[in-house]
Formats: C-alpha cells, sequence, structure tokens
C-alpha cells in the first residue's frame, strides 16, 4: 500500500514563500504530483518529479527526493489567489497504476 | 476546449435508489479515474480505466460499478447507494505516456439520504 503525509494548514503573507512538505511510503515509486484546488473548485495539475531534483513552474517549484521519500512544493511571491488547498500524489510504478493523494494542506495567505 | 465534463453536478437521492453519473472527455485520453473527495480524507480513487473494455479497482471500489464501452465516456454507476456514499466525486483523464498531467472534472456533488 501507499500512504503520504503532508501538514494539514500553513498560514503565510502576501509576497513570501512558502513550503509545503510531502512524505511518502509506497511499495514502488513512478513519481510524485502536485495539485491545486481552491474551494468549490477541480483539482488542477501544478507540476510533476519522476527523478531527483528540482522542477520550476513560474512561482512554482517542486522538489523530489527519493532516497528520502520526500518531496515539497515551494510557492514564492505568494498571491491572495494562491490561498488553496495542495495536495500531493504519488503513483506505483509496478502493475496497478492507482494514483493515491495526501489529504491535503490547506494555505491560507494573509496580506 | 479540452475538458472533462460530469453530469449531474448535484444530486439528491434516496438509499437504495440506483443512479448514474456520467463523465466525457473530449481529449482522446487513454486513461480515466474516478475520485471521491471527503473531508480530511483527501481524493480517493475509486476505479480506473487504462483504456476502451479495461478498468480496474482502486482504493474504495465497494458500492461503485464503472463501464468504458467507448474511449470518451467513463460512467460511475452506484447501483445501491447509501449514506456513507454521500460525497464529492471527481471524475478525471490523462493521456498514455505523458508526464503525469491529470485533468480533473468540475465535480459532483452527491448527498444520499
Amino acid at each position: 500500500g501507499q500512504s503520504l503525509e503532508q501538514p494539514s494548514e500553513v498560514t503565510a503573507v502576501e509576497g513570501a514563500i512558502v513550503q509545503i512538505n510531502c512524505t511518502y511510503q509506497t511499495s514502488g515509486f513512478y513519481g510524485l504530483s502536485w495539485y491545486q484546488q481552491h474551494d468549490g473548485g477541480a483539482p488542477t495539475f501544478l507540476s510533476y518529479n519522476a527523478l531527483d531534483g528540482l522542477e520550476e513552474t513560474g512561482r512554482f517549484s517542486s522538489f523530489l527526493s527519493r532516497s528520502d521519500s520526500y518531496g515539497y512544493l515551494l510557492l514564492q511571491e505568494l498571491q491572495m489567489k494562491d490561498s488553496a488547498s495542495y495536495f500531493c500524489a504519488v503513483r506505483e510504478g509496478t502493475g496497478r497504476r492507482a494514483l493515491t493523494f495526501g489529504s491535503g494542506t490547506r494555505l491560507q495567505v494573509q496580506p | 476546449e479540452a475538458q472533462v465534463t460530469q453530469n449531474p453536478r448535484y444530486l439528491i437521492t434516496v438509499t437504495g435508489k440506483k443512479l448514474t453519473v456520467t463523465c466525457s472527455q473530449n481529449m482522446n485520453h487513454e486513461y480515466m479515474s474516478w475520485y471521491r473527495q471527503d473531508p480530511g480524507l483527501g481524493l480517493r480513487q475509486i476505479y480506473y480505466s487504462m483504456n476502451v473494455e479495461v478498468t480496474d479497482k482502486g482504493d474504495v471500489p465497494e458500492g461503485y460499478k464503472v463501464s468504458r464501452k467507448e474511449k470518451r465516456n467513463f460512467p460511475l454507476i452506484l447501483e445501491s447507494p447509501s449514506p456513507n456514499q454521500t460525497s464529492l466525486y471527481f471524475c478525471a483523464s490523462r493521456a498514455q505516456g505523458v508526464g503525469e498531467t491529470q485533468y480533473f472534472g468540475p465535480g459532483t456533488r452527491l448527498l444520499v439520504l
């Protein structure tokens, strides 16, 4: 089976940098994804890491360390619109192709 | 416009009354999935399909059925809904072999009385 842990809530101010961590346990690892979900909305894909290192997409970056079973999402120059829930997700690399999500981190950006 | 659509968006029903939630995507994606989202539990996969006529159970398949007769459609069937199936349901699709970008439908909020 698989399990993921991420903080339930994070608060930061506009313009700041925030890091949302995700640790995982899985029997087979294919990659770590991040999704954003605003209240009342559908999850939207943010980033994906299959290999160790940092992936950058604009203000958002995602990091993966396979040896530590750990990743994080880094949000820079926070804006009010970044207030949302953020989910990490892992896909098994063997057999079953299911995607398992963490329980989500609610980010509140304050003025 | 590339999108995943779900219907209905909101549904109130009673225990035991069969219902179907439709899902359709216009991106010619091979993979489609159904998730349920409950407070504090995140998104949990119900069923997924790797292509037409190929489906498999996710983490919480009990009480649900799916079918994939056409590539674009992946309906979720609740044969005999129960109150513990009250949840927010999302359909999603992604292309085979093209990273991990998964596109979600707008969600269906189901209340089973």
